[in-house]
């Protein structure tokens, strides 16, 4: 069965600094996400991408984060300069008709 | 924007209890998912489920969407079912999941 997958599935950073969080979406999938959850919270929503194209973006989503397909297959979530606050389970999704999501990267920021 | 919540918040059980979590949502809803999130942090997709009933293993689910809520059913559960359980709902003109509350389960041997 296909899945989604992501690397790394572990990422320490010191703040400042730029990390790239990346996304092998399933092949036939349309649409792709990012989501976040902050250790013991609920999952939060930061962007939407269809089309080669942000579709959706949460407040979350500033503009220290960006999104791409760098390659037309891989899925990439980059952070500027991250911030303690960054420190979260990652995950991404893709969806066509209900949404399958990736094991997460947890970035921590220190 | 919709809200999702569910209940209860907590819950434990003896294994092979049986137990029922609920999802309400403020608005209608184009579609609903179930999700356990293992103790490794994993998000499983256990059920798709914008209205009726499915059922898989022990596991079943029911969705009154005309009534803006979902069941989520465990029958005699075990230990490997503890975690949280989420439900989430596409709404309105947007495709993104919004997420509930959750419930944690914790299934005592």
């Amino acid at each position: 069965e296909p899945e989604v997958t992501q690397t790394p599935s572990h990422q320490v950073t010191q703040m400042g600094q730029e990390v790239i969080l990346r996304c092998v979406p399933i092949s036939n999938h349309l649409y792709f996400y990012w989501y976040r959850q902050i250790l013991g919270q609920k999952v939060e929503f930061l962007v939407s991408f269809y089309n080669n194209e942000i579709s959706e973006k949460s407040e979350i989503f500033d503009d220290q984060f960006s999104v791409e397909r760098p390659d037309g297959s891989n899925f990439t979530l980059k952070i500027r300069s991250t911030k303690l606050e960054d420190s979260a389970m990652y995950f991404c999704a893709t969806s066509l008709g209900s949404a399958c999501f990736g094991p997460g990267t947890r970035l921590t920021v220190t | 924007g919709i809200q999702v919540e569910q209940s209860p918040p907590d819950l434990i059980l003896q294994e092979g209890a049986n137990s029922t979590l609920r999802c309400n949502f403020s608005d209608s809803v184009n579609n609903l998912q179930w999700f356990h999130q293992n103790p490794w942090g994993q998000l499983i997709n256990l059920f798709y489920i914008p209205s009726g009933t499915k059922q898989n293993g022990r596991l079943s689910a029911t969705t009154v969407a005309t009534e803006r809520y979902s069941l989520l059913y465990i029958s005699s559960s075990q230990t490997t079912d503890s975690g949280v359980y989420f439900c989430a709902v596409y709404g309105g003109a947007t495709n993104k999941l919004i997420f509930g509350t959750g419930t944690l389960l914790a299934v005592q041997p």
